[in-house]
């Protein structure tokens, strides 16, 4: 069984830039997570889709943060523009419904020069 | 909203020894308490979970214990070998919501 899949692992970039980040959830997985990883304030809930449709984006810092789920298979988080604070490890995560565990992809480091 | 408080946030411990992380609560209307293990350069991965209506649960060296009056849960590990060194999160879910709130981690180091 595949696990969640992310991309790119590493991303390096500067300030300003658009940056976008993949997720692939395992199959029939039905909730999909964006988490933001620092140290400062350890793991944090951006966003999360249920069917594909956005549920609570609470977590979303800014505007200049956004996210989308176009089918069951495929997730992207997108920062524009992007800056230095958000440097971070982003990981998604998929669940097979409300009860069940969350399954972490292994992240991507963004750093924002 | 849910406020979950882990300590300690570092632990060495030496091989063979057991490790005890704990965790409180602070919402008594979360009933599901992972545990997520992650190892350098990857996810958190589940380890263990209990839900709130059984008080401990065990698998192999690892068990977690739950005091729902108490509002507080742990993890232990028995026997500890090298390879259990990371960083552990608990984690609490409210019975109503899919939002997972972590604890800031714990990174342990088992010495051989």
């Amino acid at each position: 069984d595949a696990g969640v899949i992310q991309s790119p692992r590493h991303e390096v970039t500067e300030m300003g830039q658009e940056v976008t980040l993949r997720c692939k959830p395992i199959s029939g997985h039905d909730y999909l997570f964006w988490y933001r990883q620092t140290m400062m304030r350890g793991l944090e809930l951006l966003i999360y889709f249920n069917n594909n449709v956005p549920i609570d984006d609470s977590g979303m810092p800014e505007d200049r943060f956004s996210a989308k789920m176009p089918n069951a298979s495929f997730s992207t988080l997108k920062i524009q523009p992007s800056e230095p604070r958000d440097s971070a490890v982003y990981f998604c995560a998929s669940s097979r419904d409300a009860g069940q565990p969350q399954h972490f992809g292994d992240g991507t480091r963004l750093s924002i020069l | 909203g849910e406020n979950v408080e882990q300590h300690p946030s570092t632990l060495s411990v030496q091989e063979g020894d057991s490790a005890v992380i704990k965790c409180t609560y602070s919402d008594s209307a979360s009933n599901y308490f992972p545990w997520y293990k992650q190892e350098l350069g990857k996810g958190p991965q589940l380890i263990i979970d209990i839900r709130s209506n059984v008080g401990e649960k065990k698998d192999q060296r690892i068990a977690v214990t739950l005091n729902k009056t108490a509002k507080h849960f742990s993890l232990h590990i028995t026997e500890t070998q090298p390879e259990d060194s990371a960083v552990y999160f608990c984690a609490a879910r409210r019975n109503t919501g899919n939002q997972f709130y972590f604890g800031t981690g714990t990174s342990l180091t088992v010495i051989p």
